[in-house]
């Protein structure tokens, strides 16, 4: 089976740092580009970037570039997705998903919530 | 930056036909996709390549495209319907993607 998990809910403080985490398996991960997606509470999604694991290739929207960093690491199929200092307005659920062949994203993960509060 | 626009909500009876626009200045040049999003659940891909439908999504959903708007249709709109739906496509460029803000169709 086809999927993508993702790591558990974190509870963080103004400042502090953070990588969440996004295992695929059932296919070769390095051979197809994975996406976050940001949905803040009670609003719609956001498109944040996208990183092809084969070759770490990494594109950013313009509104998260620089605010976060996306990675993968191909032999453990895992992509990440980091903040070096979190901020209240980062609380949200965040997707990772697959782009297939078709550029649809037609696996997404179950969703990590972090909530960034004082 | 690149923006799609979406009507912020749609109500329909059952039965009827819902019809959601997605409006943007790339959509000539780059293909839509749409997601449905119900309360607690991750997105899933109902329409990709502007028409067509993934294995197992019924085919009461249909997509069309038309100059810079695309549009999701839902023939027959069952109560199990009622959902956020998202339109994504690319920039011009492809640089990077985008979503709309979503509508929220109501079945009413």
């Amino acid at each position: 089976e086809v999927q993508l998990v993702q790591s558990g809910a974190e509870v963080k403080k103004p400042g502090e740092s953070l990588k969440i985490s996004c295992k695929g398996s059932g296919y070769t991960f390095s051979s197809y580009w994975i996406g976050w997606v940001r949905q803040m509470p009670g609003k719609g999604l956001e498109w944040m970037g996208i990183i092809y694991p084969g070759d770490s290739d990494t594109r950013y929207s313009p509104s998260f570039q620089g605010q976060v960093t996306i990675s993968a690491d191909k032999s453990s199929s895992t992509a990440y997705l980091q903040w070096s200092s979190l901020q209240a307005s980062d609380t949200a659920m965040y997707y990772c998903a697959r782009r297939s062949e078709s550029a649809a994203f037609d696996i997404w993960g179950q969703g990590t919530v972090v909530t960034v509060s004082s | 930056s690149y923006e799609l626009t979406q009507p912020p909500s749609v109500s329909v009876s059952p039965g009827q036909t819902a019809r959601i626009s997605c409006s943007g200045n790339a959509l000539p040049k780059q293909y839509a996709y749409w997601y449905q999003q119900k309360p607690g659940r991750a997105p899933l891909l109902v329409i990709y390549k502007d028409n067509e439908r993934p294995s197992g999504i019924p085919e009461r959903f249909s997509g069309s495209s038309s100059g810079t708007t695309v549009t999701l249709t839902i023939s027959g709109v069952q109560a199990e319907d009622e959902a956020d739906y998202y339109c994504q496509s690319g920039d011009s460029s492809s640089t990077y993607w985008v979503f709309g803000a979503g509508t929220k169709l109501t079945v009413l």
